[in-house]
């Protein structure tokens, strides 16, 4: 157990539709990154927040979109959904500082959603 | 473009068998270096990583891995393989200039038969 939590384990949707993902992550953590896995894209870097202010991003779609809270939760918006987003989506946290000052990264179990 | 290689997508291999998977990146500069590993249904777990030091690193699990900096390379090497260590290698760059952005390969897909 990495002790990151994501919420749900799977969700099927259809396509137009619009789906919220929950992470929780390790306690005093304060950076948290999304990332998608497919087949066809292999593991992509979304987003990344420190401490509720969004500090890197990467190859996320318009229609998705990201916030941490003050808990230092966060959510990861997916809207318009398209059948290509279906994938594996693992969020990751890390102890201040972000990984340059040596620390690890530790990732969720993700969260699997399937786009019908 | 800057990138990571993982040239191996698929390994075979039988149980004691020796293991290297080729990982190359292509950032300039200092890089933070890492492996993961996926097992069937798992989460990405932290095998090692390097920062900075001895380049040769010895991870968890009975692996290590080299970084020879003028090759650009993070080769992961076990040498002896079990039927356990079935599973999903990732390498992945920090380019240490940047942000903690996290950069993966495309992975590795290791088979160990007994």
């Amino acid at each position: 157990d990495s002790g990151v939590t994501q919420t749900p384990k799977h969700l099927i949707t259809a396509t137009g539709q619009r789906v919220t993902l929950r992470c929780s992550p390790r306690s005093g953590d304060l950076s948290v990154y999304w990332y998608q896995q497919s087949l066809d894209q292999g593991l992509q870097f979304l987003i990344q927040y420190y401490n509720g202010e969004e500090r890197a991003k990467g190859n996320i779609l318009e229609r998705f979109s990201a916030q941490q809270f003050p808990d230092l939760h966060s959510e990861l918006n997916l809207s318009s959904l398209e059948l290509g987003d279906s994938a594996l989506y693992f969020c990751a946290s890390s102890m201040p500082l972000g990984l340059s000052s040596g620390n690890t990264i530790y990732f969720g179990e993700g969260s699997w959603l399937t786009v019908v | 473009a800057q990138s990571v290689s993982q040239h191996n997508h698929h390994v075979i291999l039988s149980e004691a068998a020796s293991l290297e998977l080729g990982c190359n990146y292509s950032y300039g500069g200092t890089v933070n270096l890492f492996w993961y590993v996926q097992y069937p249904g798992q989460h990405l777990q932290l095998l090692l990583k390097y920062f900075s030091g001895d380049p040769l690193v010895k991870g968890i699990k009975g692996f290590e891995a080299e970084f020879i900096k003028s090759k650009f390379s993070f080769n992961l090497r076990k040498p002896s393989v079990q039927w356990s260590d079935t599973a999903e290698y990732f390498c992945a760059v920090i380019p240490a200039w940047g942000t903690d952005k996290l950069i993966f390969g495309t992975g590795t897909r290791l088979q160990v038969f007994p």
